[in-house]
């Protein structure tokens, strides 16, 4: 079946800009997980969905970046202002439900801010 | 706090050679661990996962982990790594939160 898709693969944004991210889970799926994977902090977690609230919101890094998910299914996160140190693959990733620790990742998002 | 360390950050091997890639991990409590594998250009794949039971896990293309919960531990393995392994290896804890906290990971290259 169809794994997490992520869209755009990448993506080039000015300095100030704000960007969005976006995330289709896996059908079925009602946890969802956003990452950030960059060169100086390796694979970070940002936030944690089940269906469309946000239990976990501690790894998000400044209040320009939020994310939303409604009909517990598609997500998206939005990144503010953008600076350049937002640069940085953003992963999302899915499993059955907050009792499944068993995530399946998708491609990411290549986030270059110049 | 929870945390991931891993001690090699740039592995080479010749193929045929054994690997053991180290992972310890700081937890209190009830700790879920894997093994994640990203090859060139690819998204992260799991490799294996241990959640209670039997500590010595098997996961796929013959990579196996042991749990030694004395130790903090859960050490990758394989007996003979191919070229075809050559890629980034990264261990995680999952604790009580469903947050998955990695390790800065570990390059493999296998060379022919």
């Amino acid at each position: 079946g169809a794994g997490v898709s992520q869209s755009p693969s990448n993506k080039v944004t000015e300095k100030g800009k704000d960007v969005e991210l976006r995330c289709d889970p896996i059908s079925g799926h009602t946890a969802l997980y956003w990452y950030r994977q960059s060169l100086g902090q390796g694979l970070e977690f940002l936030i944690y969905f089940q269906g469309n609230s946000a239990p976990d919101k501690s790894g998000l890094p400044s209040d320009r970046f939020s994310a939303e998910r409604t009909g517990g299914s598609v997500s998206t996160l939005t990144i503010q202002r953008t600076q350049q140190e937002d640069s940085a693959v953003y992963l999302c990733a899915s499993s059955l439900d907050w009792t499944s620790y068993e995530q399946y990742f998708g491609p990411g998002t290549r986030l270059t801010v110049t | 706090a929870q945390s991931v360390s891993q001690h090699n950050h740039h592995v080479i091997l010749s193929e045929a050679a054994s690997l053991e890639l180290g992972c310890n991990y700081s937890y209190g409590g009830t700790v879920n661990l894997f093994w994640y594998v990203q090859y060139p250009g690819q998204h992260l794949q799991l490799l294996l996962k241990y959640f209670s039971g039997d500590p010595l896990v098997k996961g796929i293309k013959g990579f196996e982990a042991e749990f030694i919960k004395s130790k903090f531990s859960f050490n990758l393995r394989k007996p003979s790594v191919q070229w075809s392994d050559t890629a980034e290896y990264f261990c995680a804890v999952c604790g009580a939160t469903n947050k998955l906290i990695f390790g800065t990971g570990t390059l493999l290259a296998v060379q022919p």
